[in-house]
């Protein structure tokens, strides 16, 4: 069975700090899609990435960045000189090839203090 | 625009109850879900369809029952209300392609008293 694992499950900052929020995950499907949420304060669901396992580039979106490693079933997520407003609760979550369900994990309540 | 709505935002209601929790969309997506949010769990799936008249089991579904007679509206059925499943609901969509994310809505803050 598919599964993600965020160990973090708080973390705090301070301002402009470089601050990564590990994913890991487990699947016994070769291909499959990883993904990050991000939910603030007001409690929505924004969905920030995809990542599909054919395509290890990292990725860099302004202040944020995403490290895929297969070879450590990882998709950690990075955000460079972090903000007040990027306070949330980051979600990573993984879509294997049969369906197109989402496993999520515990998610990483991050707290970015002025 | 189109969007994801769910009504009502907050519900509070008594043990044993039969309580629905409404989602609807207008994205014209064929998938839809629900989830629960609880501290420490994440989302866990409640349930699922892939279609009109396709409805499925997620991992929590006990307690939980759902149907599709369109494409537009997931509705979820709690059959007799429970204090465990004090809950914040999510109802998500997604396109029938492998790749695309899913779109959740504003979520519905439930508590079983």
């Amino acid at each position: 069975a598919q599964k993600v694992t965020q160990a973090q499950t708080e973390i705090s900052v301070v301002e402009k700090e470089d601050v990564t929020l590990d994913c890991v995950y487990e699947t016994r499907d070769t291909t499959y899609y990883l993904f990050w949420y991000k939910q603030p304060p007001s409690g929505e669901l924004v969905f920030l990435i995809r990542r599909n396992s054919f395509d290890e580039q990292n990725e860099i979106s302004g202040r944020y960045s995403w490290n895929f490693q297969k070879s450590t079933s990882s998709f950690n997520f990075t955000i460079t000189a972090s903000q007040v407003v990027d306070s949330a609760v980051y979600f990573c979550a993984l879509r294997e090839t049969s369906g197109s369900r989402l496993t999520f994990g515990e998610g990483t309540q991050l707290t970015v203090n002025p | 625009d189109a969007e994801i709505t769910q009504s009502p935002r907050h519900k509070i209601t008594e043990t044993g109850r039969q309580v629905t929790l409404a989602c609807h969309q207008t994205w014209n997506h064929n998938n839809m879900f629900w989830y629960r949010q609880d501290l420490g769990h994440g989302l866990r799936l409640i349930h699922y369809s892939y279609g009109v008249q396709d409805t499925n089991k997620g991992e929590v579904s006990d307690g939980y029952s759902v149907s599709r007679s369109n494409t537009e509206d997931l509705p979820l059925t709690l059959e007799s209300a429970a204090s465990s499943q004090t809950s914040v609901y999510f109802c998500a969509s997604s396109d029938g392609t492998w790749s695309s994310e899913q779109f959740f809505g504003p979520g519905t803050r439930l508590t079983v008293l």
